[in-house]
């Protein structure tokens, strides 16, 4: 497609379990981001992707926290044993390396968890 | 650690009017990059304006403007002729630049701006 896409688009799921939400960045960009959106807040920096750089994992607000990115293109989060506290949208963005902070973002993964 | 401040959780204005956003940073870096990006009801975030800190001349964009104070650290967005479709939340960013390329983004907490008919 011509954009990032990201799904699901919703997700509730309970408490204790795990979830992954995936995104689709646009073909040839090679940085990757994940961020959290919580309700009335901005925009948190989970973890960024750069080509085949190690990625940037510093925003991973604990070790229930990780994300792959395979072949340099689709990424994953996973969340392990989901707090109420995760519930948020997850952004996802890709750019070119070097494109002037053009990045480009997904309409996001609403997670709920009860 | 980089910084951004959005003062202004809601403001509202009347259609064609004029608004101006505020924002305000902290940063000890020199280059670098800051924007204002748009985020509908449809939660996908919209570039709006972008401005590089070397340069001096104010970024413009059709009906978006900002007004970009380096050593205030200020760069607040002014929407001109307001119309129904900007109603949206606004988020004023701030991104590192480096020699090895793009960094994360680093947000502000928002403005809710109504466009009222």
């Amino acid at each position: 497609g011509a954009g990032v896409s990201q799904s699901p688009s919703n997700k509730v799921t309970e408490k204790g379990k795990d979830v992954e939400l995936r995104c689709d960045p646009i073909s040839g960009h090679t940085a990757l981001y994940w961020y959290r959106q919580s309700l009335g807040q901005g925009l948190e920096f989970l973890i960024y992707f750069q080509g085949n750089s190690a990625p940037d994992k510093s925003g991973l607000p604990s070790d229930r926290f990780s994300a792959e990115r395979t072949g340099g293109s689709v990424s994953t989060l996973t969340i392990q044993r989901t707090q109420q506290e995760d519930s948020a949208v997850y952004l996802c963005a890709s750019s070119l390396k070097s494109s002037a902070g053009r990045a480009f973002f997904g309409q996001g993964t609403r997670l709920t968890v009860v | 650690a980089q910084t951004v401040t959005q003062s202004q959780p809601e403001m509202s204005v009347q259609e064609a009017e004029t608004v101006t956003l505020s924002c305000t940073y902290d940063t000890s870096e020199n280059n670098y990059y800051l924007f204002w990006y748009k985020q509908p009801p449809s939660r996908q975030m919209i570039l709006v304006i972008r401005q590089e800190a070397y340069k001096q001349q104010n970024a413009t964009e059709n009906r978006f403007s900002v007004n970009f104070q380096k050593a205030a650290k200020s760069f607040s967005l002014k929407i001109s002729d307001s119309q129904l479709g900007d109603t949206a939340m606004y988020f004023c960013a701030f991104m590192k630049l480096l020699n090895s390329g793009n960094t994360p983004l680093v947000f502000g907490k928002g403005t809710r701006l109504s466009v009222i008919a």
